[in-house]
Formats: structure tokens, sequence, C-alpha cells
């Protein structure tokens, strides 16, 4: 089973509103990592927020973390149609660990 | 800076044949990653490179992957006898540090077995 999930498999908004997609995870982690995927390119890293973070910002972005439930959640607010991507949590389980482990992703559309 | 770059982009292959895929880390990280994405599968870690050592291969198939870093600008990833399973999308990333705290990613080589 997957150490790090997304919850759904897709999301549809429309242009101007907020999105929000969730993460389990099933290890202990030093920190947690969400990256964003757009057609025909690699992940890009949008926030790293370590384990004694609640809360990080990157602009429109917003990345939660709590460690109790392990979970986490990554909202954007006022989506653009470049937004659409597939949106991937990520984890590295343990102290000293390399190997990112990744969620299945959670594909969003946002459409005009 | 350029990013993680890969080649090629494309590689079309028939079954049986090797191919070869090469990835240029970006200057100065430390770590180099290769990662095989299908879309059943997902992102699924093949191995790792510490300073150019290969300190992690447990996701590589073991008869007919390797992967080796000759040099701090590249890595290459060889499939041997390839198979339609192993078509997939295969990415390089690179990272400044040991952690994996933060991975750069290239564009990726599709490889397609016919």
């Amino acid at each position: 089973s997957q150490l790090a999930e997304e919850n759904l498999w897709a999301l549809s908004v429309h242009e101007g509103e907020s999105v929000t997609v969730n993460c389990s995870y099933k290890t202990s982690i030093t920190a947690l990592q969400w990256y964003r995927q757009k057609s025909g390119e690699g992940p890009a890293q949008l926030i790293l927020i370590r384990s004694n973070e609640r809360e990080k910002r990157n602009g429109r972005l917003r990345a939660t973390l709590d460690t109790s439930s392990q979970s986490s959640s990554l909202s954007i607010t006022a989506t653009r149609c470049e937004d659409t991507a597939v949106y991937f949590c990520a984890t590295v389980p343990g102290t000293g660990g390399y190997k990112v482990v990744f969620g299945s992703g959670t594909r969003l559309l946002v459409s005009p | 800076n350029a990013g993680v770059i890969q080649t090629p982009r494309h590689k079309v292959t028939g079954k049986g044949q090797e191919a070869t895929l090469w990835c240029e880390p970006i200057s100065g990280h430390s770590a180099v990653f290769w990662y095989r994405q299908t879309i059943v599968q997902g992102l699924e870690f093949l191995t790792y490179f510490r300073n150019q050592a290969p300190i992690d291969d447990s996701g590589m198939p073991k008869e007919r992957f390797s992967a080796q870093m000759p040099n701090q600008s590249h890595s290459t990833l060889k499939i041997q006898s390839t198979q339609p399973q192993d078509s997939a999308v295969y990415l390089c990333a690179s990272s400044l540090d040991y952690s994996g705290n933060t991975l750069y990613f290239g564009e990726g080589s599709r490889l397609i077995v016919v």
C-alpha cells in the first residue's frame, strides 16, 4: 500500500474558485512535500513543510500538516487555468532517509 | 540554471532491444535519483546515487536494468532486452543535499517498447 496517498483521483473547478487537495500518510516523517506535474513535464516542488510546522504558504498556495492524524492539505486560492495539473504529496520516511515516496496524485482541472 | 536535462525525450524501441537513457543533473547537486512513472503504478523509485556512488538500487528490476553515474555531470539508465511492460516515462531528479527534501526533476524520457 502507498505510504502517502491523495484522497481524490480528480477534481474540477472553475477559474477563480478555491480548491483543496488532501493527503494522508502512514509513516513517521521529517517533512512532507507537495509537487505539481503539468502535462509533458516532470514534477516540480511547490511546498516543503517540515514535521514541526503546521502551515506553510507560497503565494496562492497554502499547505497544512497534522502529524497527529498523519494528514496534509494543499489549498489553492483564485485558481487559474494554468493550475491544471496533477498534484502529488510525497514523504521521505524516517530520519536520514532519502527515498521520496509519492502518492498517486490528484488530477486538477481548472476550466475558464 | 538549466535544470535537469534528460535525453532522449522520446524513444521507441522494439521488444528485445536495448535502451539507454541519459540524465544531466543540475551542477553542484550531490544526489541523483531515477524514477519510473506509469499510469498504473504512479511514480516508482528506481535508484539513487550520492556523489556519484550507487547507494540504493532497490527499485530496479534486477535482471535487465542497470544505472551508472561515471561522473558528476551525467547518469545513465540502461534497459537490456526491453519488454512492453518497460514502457513508461523515466524521470531523473537531482538534489542539492542527500535528504531528498527537494527533488528537481527533468522532463522525463518516454520509452515505448513495441
